[in-house]
């Protein structure tokens, strides 16, 4: 079993301050995606990393694929209530037709 | 472009009921699955597939069957409830032409009684 392991498991903030999120694992991953998840509703999709060292930003959040492709992060710069949700990692192997998810990261933005 | 519908939204079952959650995709991806979600646990895979006619089990599988006779089509069936089966579940479609990103459908809420 490939295991993504995420952290921190809860995170509460205020406003304005810079955040990052972890997801971690010993296995080699062809693709990594990062989602956000709201209450009752499917995660959404955020940004899919595939090259080893890749950033890619999306206005305030940045993301990066480590360079073994075992490893991620999420930075989120100057966080904001609506950042709140439950922030998923996983990742896919090539031509497997599954995807492995973290337990995920409950991110709480103060006003 | 709806993306992935899941119905229905909402299910109360009594124990030993069997009932079928339906999920089609308009996206022609080749990949579908099903997850269910419980509190502080994650998404746990239950059935996936690659393509029209092949599907196998994820983590979770027993209690459940899938079939997938369509691209676009992915129904997951319990076969007798129980409450430990008591979940949101989520149906997911991907492709390798998109990076493997899933799209989601927006969940069933069931309840077994």
């Amino acid at each position: 079993t490939q295991l993504l392991e995420q952290s921190p498991q809860f995170l509460s903030i205020q406003e304005g301050e810079n955040l990052t999120v972890y997801c971690n694992s010993s296995s080699v991953f062809s693709s990594l995606q990062w989602y956000r998840q709201e209450p009752g509703e499917g995660p959404v999709l955020l940004v899919t990393v595939v090259t080893g060292g890749e950033v890619k930003k999306l206005k305030r959040l940045t993301f990066q694929f480590g360079d073994a492709r075992k490893d991620s992060s999420l930075h989120i710069t100057a966080a904001q209530p609506g950042d709140t949700g439950l922030y998923l990692c996983a990742g896919a192997r090539l031509w497997a037709g599954k995807s492995t998810f973290g337990d995920g990261t409950t991110l709480t933005v103060k006003p | 472009n709806a993306g992935v519908t899941q119905t229905p939204k909402f299910q109360v079952l009594k124990t030993g009921q069997s009932m079928t959650l339906q999920c089609a995709q308009d996206m022609n991806h080749e990949y579908m699955s099903w997850y269910r979600q419980d509190p502080g646990m994650g998404l746990r895979l239950i059935h996936y597939s690659v393509g029209a006619g092949i599907t196998d089990q994820g983590e979770v599988p027993n209690g459940y069957n899938v079939s997938r006779s369509t691209t676009e089509d992915f129904p997951l069936r319990l076969l007798s409830a129980a409450p430990s089966q008591t979940s949101v579940y989520f149906c997911a479609s991907s492709s390798p032409r998109t990076g493997y990103g899933y799209t989601f459908g927006s969940g069933t809420r069931l309840t077994v009684v």
